[in-house]
């Protein structure tokens, strides 16, 4: 079983929509990143949380400790915002950073 | 906004060559990293670095891969003798504490 489950895999969207991408794990963390994977590949580092709530932008991110899930949620979806994004969290016995497989969202104009 | 650098951001080479890629990670910050993400599968933790040594390896990280920082600025992984299985897009990344990252865009290596 995976430790970093993403959902959904796949998202297609009307532009304007709220979007939530899921994150849920089942190791001790230390913190949580969600990533964002551009169409010719390079990441970029979205938020990392360790609790609480984080906002960029149109960009919201959320985390429960307890539950042991994040959601990643974009306000006013835009095509610009068709990516991979990736949760990868950073396992507390080891210090590694383990990477869901991502939920590839699809704007459409 | 301070980046992580990469080149070249595609490599094509033989089988059996030897590759070195290279990254310029953000000044100030004191650990390094090397991922890799065979096409269509999830990133994979490779290497960090640490005060000039490895912190810690994967299991994919085997004697054909090596990391240095020759120069203080630079910060290099190189592939003694690549087979096919090595193509992927591989990503370094650096952060000024151990968790908070800034990625790389990526070197995109084609052996054939």
């Amino acid at each position: 079983k995976n430790e970093v489950e993403q959902s959904p895999q796949n998202l297609t969207a009307q532009e304007g929509e709220f979007i939530t991408i899921n994150c849920s794990y089942s190791v001790g963390i230390s913190a949580l990143h969600w990533l964002q994977q551009h169409p010719g590949g390079g990441i970029v580092s979205l938020f990392m949380l360790s609790s609480g709530k984080k906002k960029h932008g149109r960009l919201i991110a959320t985390i429960n400790i307890q539950e042991k899930h994040s959601s990643l949620h974009i306000t006013a979806s835009h095509p610009r915002d068709s990516a991979v994004y990736i949760c990868a969290v950073r396992r507390n016995r080891d210090d590694k950073i383990i990477f869901g497989k991502g939920t590839r969202l699809h704007i459409l104009p | 906004e301070p980046e992580v650098t990469q080149t070249p951001s595609h490599q094509v080479t033989q089988m059996g060559q030897e590759v070195i890629l290279r990254c310029v990670p953000i000044s100030n910050h004191l650990y390094f990293y090397w991922y890799r993400q065979i096409l269509g599968q999830k990133v994979e933790f490779l290497v960090s670095f640490y005060n000039n040594e490895i912190s810690e390896k994967s299991e994919i990280f085997d004697d054909q891969f090596s990391v240095e920082r020759p120069d203080g600025s630079n910060f290099t992984l190189k592939i003694r003798s690549t087979k096919l299985e090595d193509s992927a897009m591989y990503f370094c990344a650096s952060s000024a504490q151990d968790y908070g990252y800034t990625f790389g865009s990526g070197t995109r290596l084609t052996v054939v």
